[in-house]
């Protein structure tokens, strides 16, 4: 069974562009998960989408944004970047709603020069 | 305010020694508690979820156990080998301001298993 997957590996952008990062969760799980890890830090929650639809998010700015397509994709859109958004940004699914098991893809290292 | 912490100082411990990592929270009420192994670069794997109505959990040479009194988790590694060497992170499930909850995690300890 495949895994959660996550594309880019890497992205390097400069300040005020946008980067879309993308994830695609287990077959089957209808939970996606994103999370911001900035380097020596912990995990951030950014977004947690199910159905389709947006049911949490963290303490981030609006230009944090994202959407999961039917097929329960996900992608995470940070517009007009800063330098201290450059971290390792990863995905996670689950099968229900809020507290199971997650599971993680890879991540996308996101630098912001 | 809410916090989850785990030591942040490295644990070294011995190969073949029990390793006892301490997650301790405050201000929360989980309803459960997992705990994450995450190596350099990588994304986090799952390894245990305990409820509030558990006293303790094992898997193979994992235990972990959840005091809802002391609010706190202790996740220990029996038989500790190089390869367990990671940082280990704790997750509770809590209540954000938007009213639904979420999983957060600690920042996690990192583990050093000397052969």
């Amino acid at each position: 069974e495949a895994g959660v997957t996550q594309s880019p590996t890497h992205l390097i952008k400069t300040r005020g562009q946008q980067a879309t990062l993308r994830c695609s969760p287990i077959s089957g799980h209808t939970s996606v998960y994103w999370y911001q890890q900035a380097l020596g830090l912990g995990l951030q929650f950014l977004l947690w989408y199910d159905e389709g639809e947006e049911r949490n998010r963290g303490n981030f700015p609006p230009r944090f944004s994202g959407r999961q397509f039917p097929n329960y994709s996900s992608e995470l859109n940070v517009n007009a970047l800063e330098l201290e958004d450059s971290a390792l940004y990863l995905c996670a699914s689950s099968w229900g709603q809020g507290t199971y098991e997650q599971y993680f893809g890879p991540g996308t290292r996101l630098t912001v020069t | 305010s809410q916090k989850i912490e785990q030591n942040s100082e490295a644990l070294n411990i011995q190969e073949g020694k029990t390793a006892t990592l301490t997650c301790n929270y405050t201000n929360y009420s989980p309803a459960y508690l997992q705990w994450y192994r995450q190596d350099p670069g990588r994304g986090p794997v799952f390894l245990l979820l305990i409820r509030e109505n558990e006293k303790e959990k094992r898997k193979e040479r994992l235990k972990v156990t959840f005091d809802t009194t002391l609010k706190q988790s202790l996740f220990h590694i029996t038989a500790s080998q190089p390869a367990d060497s990671a940082t280990y992170l704790c997750a509770l499930d809590i209540i954000r301001d938007t009213g639904r909850r979420a999983l957060t995690f600690g920042s996690g300890t990192r583990l050093q298993v000397q052969p």
